[in-house]
């Protein structure tokens, strides 16, 4: 079982609705999660990041986490198509690996005017 | 400043030279990284440095030698590379090695091994 696991897509939403990304991950003691998106040929970029069970908002962007399940997502709403990119869902292991991020193998979204 | 800096953006290099790559920030970070991503495939771990101490290896190849010479500065000196070494090498700075920060990307260097 893969450390961090998203659908590799792609996703393709119309302009304006509301993206859906999800992340699965396998270590239970990981306590810090983090979205980064990626346009082709450039480096990650941070949008969000969520420590504690529930929502998080910033402007367009929810990040929803839920330790008991494992599970992290990322909405993105009112999509533009500058949003395309692929979207890298990572996880900060604690123990031995401190400070180790582990990405998962990306989302690629695609939004269509 | 908010930036990590990275140089040389690309570099082309044959298998018996010895190059090296540059990162740089002035944010106060005392963690720094490097990444190597394929093409299509996510960032994987090389290295960390935490308060310019080598805390992190990914079991890298001995091709592959960090130095951390001060909390701004982090190189990685190349020597002996395979073309299955090419890449994008991406540095990236937190203010610790910890869980609960972000990390800060560079715009990376492209390796090419030829």
């Amino acid at each position: 079982q893969k450390e961090v696991e998203q659908n590799s897509g792609p996703l393709s939403v119309p302009e304006g609705a509301i993206a859906s990304l999800n992340c699965t991950y396998s270590d239970r003691v990981s306590q810090s999660f983090f979205w980064y998106r990626q346009y082709s040929g450039k480096s990650p970029e941070l949008i969000m990041s969520i420590y504690s069970n529930g929502d998080k908002e910033d402007g367009r962007f929810t990040a929803q986490l839920n330790k008991a399940s494992q599970y992290v997502s990322l909405l993105i709403r009112d999509s533009q198509p500058s949003d395309s990119a692929t979207y890298l869902c990572a996880v900060n292991a604690g123990g031995t690996s401190y400070g180790k991020l582990t990405f998962g193998q990306g989302t690629i979204l695609t939004v269509h005017p | 400043d908010t930036e990590v800096t990275q140089t040389p953006k690309h570099l082309v290099m044959g298998m018996t030279n010895k190059k090296s790559l540059k990162c740089e920030q002035h944010m106060g970070h005392r963690a720094m990284y490097w990444y190597k991503q394929k093409a299509k495939k996510p960032p994987e771990l090389m290295f960390v440095y935490s308060y310019e101490k080598l805390s992190i290896n990914e079991s890298v190849p001995s091709r592959f030698s960090p130095e951390c010479p001060n909390s701004s500065l982090l190189n990685l000196h190349l020597h002996a590379l395979q073309p299955e070494d090419s890449a994008l090498y991406l540095c990236a700075s937190s203010q610790r090695a910890g869980q609960d920060y972000g990390y800060t990307f560079g715009s990376g260097t492209r390796l090419t091994v030829v």
